[in-house]
């Protein structure tokens, strides 16, 4: 298992802001790395894979970067439906830790 | 359209067992099959999963020693028995799948809505 540290736990923000949410792996994971957004009562959703690559479902405005150790969440001009809580998630055959989350509040 | 379908929430007593079923709707038990828990206001914690071509799960270190994932490939269903359940345990259960494409095993993409499990005397 590779634990995750990701960060901040809470970001506060307003509509129209652009904020970024940070994932640091323990060790080297290369590019595999994903991104889920949760709301309340429901199961997460994915928003990003290999880092960087957008699901059919993620707007436009969610943007994934880095490799190894360091990675990040971007969103530009947030909207009133990204108000949740964001999970970075290591994965590969044998695990697929989660960070602790971040959550995204008015 | 692939659904999974978790059975119903459930109470238990300190020190028993608790078995949560997950059955693929709508296509065939043919990737793998993941555990994942939340305690209420808390963050995502990973279980185990199982993959469909191999018999022996996967278990995070935390569950190794009293969490048994199995499936039954003519129901396509999964199921995940916690045992030795203490309060610490009550959480929402989900299983989610995830694809395998050659030697790479991907995130989850489809999720259940859940399983509520209490533990409680």
């Amino acid at each position: 298992d590779v634990p995750m540290t990701q960060s901040p736990s809470t970001l506060s923000a307003s509509v129209g802001d652009s904020v970024t949410i940070s994932c640091r792996a323990s060790q080297d994971i290369s590019k595999w790395l994903a991104w889920y957004q949760q709301k309340p009562g429901k199961p997460p959703k994915l928003l990003i894979y290999e880092a960087s690559t957008l699901t059919n479902e993620a707007p436009s405005r969610f943007s994934g970067s880095g490799s190894g150790t360091e990675f990040t969440l971007s969103i530009s001009s947030l909207q009133p439906d990204d108000f949740a809580t964001y999970f970075c998630q290591h994965y590969n055959s044998y695990s697929k830790m989660f960070g602790q989350g971040t959550k995204v509040e008015i | 359209q692939v659904q999974l379908v978790q059975s119903g929430a459930e109470v238990k007593k300190p020190g028993s067992s608790v078995k949560v079923s997950c059955r693929v709707s709508g296509g065939t038990f043919s990737d793998g099959i993941g555990w994942v828990r939340q305690a209420p206001g808390q963050g995502l914690e990973w279980m185990g999963g199982l993959m469909a071509m191999f018999e022996e799960p996967n278990m995070g270190q935390k569950f190794e020693s009293r969490l048994s994932i199995t499936a039954d490939k003519s129901t396509s269903t999964v199921y995940m028995e916690l045992s030795s359940l203490r309060s610490e345990d009550t959480a929402v259960y989900f299983c989610a799948r995830f694809r395998v494409t050659g030697a790479v095993s991907h995130p989850f993409d489809i999720w259940g809505l859940g399983t509520m499990v209490t533990v409680s005397s």
